[in-house]
């Protein structure tokens, strides 16, 4: 069946500088997505999401952006700091499915002072 | 998690013996869920809930079962439970009307033995 998935499993960063987490999707009718965060040992934590009728939306230190054409979906975290260390999954909502999400396999971002 | 809370949150099992885990939402949301986390799987979709007494399977749902008698409480029970139901098992909550993102708990680590 279609998924979401990721193209890199574990990403390290400097700290300071900007990550960029990557996810492809293959579901055309999907039309919301999410970023989730998991720090270890613990539940998936929201971050940032973006509905399919936008392209960019931008939180505190994060920017998710959307090509619909590639089906295409980043987060971009800026002046990356060591409490960004985690696992980020992302996730998309299939409104004609019943509002369930479907995960990625989460990539592993690993920040190095 | 505010608002989520699940038990137990570690419990080892043997083989064959039944297992129930709870999960408690004081939100009063409509939606709950049930997935498990695997290495190289990420976040499946056991079962979920549309509402009191009314539940459906998700993508991995053989061998579980739930139940939801009151709006507050999701059970999830592993009948006989097998090795490969080793997991650690999260629940989360979705609000009716709002937006598709869910809240997690802090999940249940199942160790079958």
């Amino acid at each position: 069946g279609e998924s979401v998935g990721l193209h890199l499993p574990t990403l390290s960063v400097q700290e300071g500088d900007n990550s960029i987490i990557n996810c492809a999707y293959s579901n055309s009718a999907s039309d919301y997505f999410i970023w989730y965060k998991q720090e270890s040992g613990k539940g998936p934590q929201f971050i940032i999401d973006i509905r399919s009728n936008m392209d960019k939306r931008q939180g505190q230190r994060v920017t998710v952006l959307l090509n619909k054409t590639v089906k295409h979906l980043s987060l971009q975290i800026a002046a990356t700091q060591p409490g960004d260390s985690a696992v980020y999954f992302c996730a998309e909502n299939i409104k004609a499915a019943g509002n369930k999400l479907t995960f990625g396999g989460g990539t592993r971002v690993l920040v190095k002072p | 998690d505010a608002g989520i809370t699940q038990s137990p949150r570690h419990k080892v099992t043997e083989t064959g013996t039944p297992v129930t885990l709870r999960c408690h939402q004081t939100e009063n949301h409509r939606y709950m869920y049930w997935y498990r986390q695997d290495p190289g799987h990420g976040l499946r979709l056991i079962h979920y809930s549309y509402g009191v007494k009314d539940t459906d399977k998700g993508e991995v749902s053989d061998g579980y079962s739930v139940s939801r008698s009151k709006t507050e409480d999701f059970l999830l029970t592993l009948e006989s439970a097998t090795s490969s139901q080793t997991s650690v098992y999260f629940c989360a909550i979705r609000a009716h009307g709002q937006n598709y993102g869910y809240t997690f708990g802090s999940g249940t680590r199942l160790t079958v033995v």
